[in-house]
């Protein structure tokens, strides 16, 4: 099993361009996120995924898109990136139950950097 | 602000001694996860210790729990040079509005075991 997987590892962008970060995940997990981590900051949640269909904003969605294409996929779409978007990107899946959230299996990250 | 934070911020042992690692949060969780983060990877997952328990073990690891503190500490006992990473507490709470759950992660702590 792969796990979770993310492409690219590494993106340089220009200020006002957009792409699009893949993830996927072969563990049939229902929860999918996507965090950015930043000097000092921790993770921060950007939006996540409670099961297949649904999305969610997390604490910091702002400039950023998610589409959950299927049960395997989300995907992550800066619409016109901008320095503050320079960061390391993760990908996350997991499962949960009535207790709570299970353990959350992290992909390789992103590094992004916008000029 | 974050949900958990870790104390201290860095910490420098020799090999052989033993990692204790804090962590305080502010409202009630679901459980706790302690996760490591080697130097440009992604995020690997430690321990799960859930609200009405106090105390695991996995290995040299061992995480307790007092809710009662809002805290939270981690253990590595006889560490080794390879235990060198970021340690990240997070903690899991139900979503009020949307339903499901999330993990908020501290800022971490940075060990560092010299030879």
């Amino acid at each position: 099993n792969a796990g979770v997987t993310q492409t690219p590892k590494f993106q340089v962008l220009k200020t006002g361009q957009s792409m699009t970060l893949q993830c996927a995940q072969d563990m049939n997990h229902n929860s999918m996120y996507w965090y950015r981590q930043d000097p000092g900051m921790g993770l921060r949640l950007i939006y996540y995924s409670a099961s297949e269909g649904t999305t969610d904003k997390g604490e910091v969605p702002n400039g950023y898109n998610v589409s959950r294409l299927n049960k395997r996929e989300f995907s992550l779409r800066l619409e016109s990136a901008a320095p503050s978007q320079t960061s390391v990107y993760f990908c996350a899946s997991s499962e949960w139950w009535d207790g709570g959230t299970d353990t959350q299996y992290f992909g390789p990250g992103t590094r992004l950097t916008v000029l | 602000s974050q949900q958990g934070e870790e104390d201290p911020q860095a910490l420098s042992i020799q090999e052989g001694e033993n990692a204790t690692m804090n962590c305080s949060y502010k409202t009630s969780i679901n459980n706790l996860q302690w996760y490591r983060q080697n130097s440009g990877r992604g995020l690997v997952h430690l321990i799960l210790i859930r609200s009405n328990e106090r105390e695991k073990h996995s290995g040299r690891l061992r995480v307790t729990l007092d809710t009662s503190k809002k805290s939270s500490s981690l253990l590595i006992t006889a560490s080794r040079a390879a235990d060198t990473a970021s340690y990240f507490c997070a903690t899991d709470r139900p979503i009020l509005t949307g339903g499901g759950n999330k993990l908020t992660f501290g800022t971490g702590t940075q060990l560092k075991v010299e030879l």
